[in-house]
């Protein structure tokens, strides 16, 4: 059965610095990882998607990478701001099912 | 073009009551499915539909029903509300295949 973990579970800094946020899985055998955004009682915004086959995906300040024989993927968010505060789930699509299992998430603050 | 939206945002029930959970979509995808939140626990899967007239079992499916009539549509029948049921619901939408999903607001149901 496919496991996804994130780490930290909360995580603080200060504006103006560069994170990562970790994900990790335990079959390897999956089509896509997607990255999502959620705010406090509110729904999950796609951030980013990157296909098995690929390394990494870039969206502004944003850089998701993939390593897929190790299970891993990392989140990149550069010059952070107060507008970055959420949570950021990973979810894994194994296979050609298109359901996800997600990670349960990492709980960014980031302070002026 | 509104996405994927839900109704109702919140509810509260009492034990043993039965409710529909809305899920609308209006960008013509083929996979649609339904997503319970709890604290601690992540996104788990309860039911899922890839077209219409075919929906399956995902992970946490007791308790709740499900058909597909529509390509637009897919509601969630909770047959007699338990307070383990107390959650938020996400419905989620995508393409099939290896293509990034799509999540509604979500629908905040407490049972008493």
């Amino acid at each position: 059965k496919q496991e996804v973990t994130q780490i930290p579970a909360a995580l603080s800094v200060p504006e103006g610095e560069n994170l990562v946020l970790n994900c990790s899985f335990t079959d390897s055998a999956i089509y896509n990882l997607q990255w999502f955004r959620q705010d406090p009682g509110k729904g999950l915004t796609s951030l980013l998607l990157i296909q098995s086959s690929q390394r990494e995906q870039t969206s502004g300040r944003l850089n998701a990478s993939l390593d897929k024989s190790s299970g891993r993927s990392t989140l990149y968010i550069a010059a952070s701001q107060p507008g970055d505060s959420a949570t950021y789930l990973c979810a894994v699509k194994p296979g050609t099912a298109s359901k996800l299992t997600f990670g349960t998430g990492t709980r960014l603050q980031v302070t002026l | 073009n509104a996405g994927v939206t839900q109704t109702p945002k919140f509810q509260v029930l009492k034990t043993g009551q039965s409710m529909t959970l809305q899920c609308a979509q209006d960008m013509n995808h083929e996979y649609m499915s339904w997503y319970r939140q709890d604290p601690g626990m992540g996104l788990r899967l309860i039911h899922y539909s890839v077209g219409a007239g075919i929906t399956d079992q995902g992970e946490v499916p007791n308790g709740y029903n499900v058909s597909r009539s529509t390509t637009e549509d897919f509601p969630l029948r909770l047959l007699s509300a338990a307070p383990s049921q107390t959650s938020v619901y996400f419905c989620a939408t995508g393409l099939a295949g290896a293509y990034e999903q799509y999540f509604g607001p979500g629908t905040r149901l407490t049972v008493t």
